[in-house]
């Protein structure tokens, strides 16, 4: 089964602390794996995608096959970061299989 | 404006009540996703379209469900005898490219329209 599993419903950190949001898949196939953002009152919007490797907003995810997982990582949080955060997958029919998110609220 | 628009943003509907929530994607967009998002949980996908055509409608709760894009632009998602349990976020997206070649290229989100039925 195609499924996503994003374990913290709510991730609270203070400012400049480093913020890491979990997120395991089960898929049987070779991945496509993203994380979307939405900020309040906006519309959902793609911040990364594991095939480009890149760096958005100072946030990183690796893939790591063996654990199944696509860990969303940044090393010092700011305050515009607070939002919520779904970890999806591509699924087969091209469509993509979201996780029920992590909100992340960073404190002053 | 350039995104995905979606009308209205919100709907009240009285149980039994069919309602028709509409999207409008990115101009020039082939793909067309519908999804629903139930309070505190991920989007779900419901539909998509390539262009006009449905390839993929396993994620329809029931048969009150239906959609279309008979242009291959405009999408309308109908649900018919409405349900207490069809409240919901229900979201439409685009993307430039079609299956195979879609998770390469960006999926655009619209903002939604809440359905409520009381």
């Amino acid at each position: 089964a195609q499924r996503v599993t994003q374990p913290e419903k709510l991730l609270s950190v203070f400012k400049g602390a480093p913020v890491e949001l979990k997120c395991n898949y089960s898929y049987s196939g070779s991945p496509e794996l993203f994380w979307y953002v939405q900020y309040s009152r906006q519309r959902l919007q793609l911040l990364l995608r594991h095939i480009s490797r890149e760096s958005i907003k100072g946030f990183t995810a690796d893939l790591n096959k063996g654990e199944t997982s696509f860990h969303l990582k940044k090393p010092f949080a700011q305050e515009e970061d607070s939002a919520m955060y779904y970890c999806a997958l591509g699924g087969s029919q091209g469509n993509l299989i979201f996780g029920k998110g992590t909100k992340l609220s960073v404190k002053p | 404006g350039a995104g995905v628009s979606q009308s209205p943003r919100y709907k009240v509907a009285k149980r039994g009540q069919d309602v028709a929530l509409r999207c409008d994607p990115i101009s020039g967009h082939v793909s067309l996703f519908w999804y629903q998002q139930a309070l505190g949980q991920g989007p779900e996908f419901l539909t998509y379209f390539q262009n006009e055509a449905q390839l993929d409608k396993s994620g329809l709760p029931s048969d009150r469900f239906f959609a279309e894009r008979p242009e291959g632009s405009v999408s309308t998602l109908k649900i018919q005898r409405t349900q207490q349990e069809d409240s919901a976020v229900y979201l439409c997206a685009s993307s430039l490219v079609g299956p195979g070649q879609f998770l390469n290229t960006e999926a655009f989100f619209g903002q939604g329209t809440r359905l409520t039925v009381v």
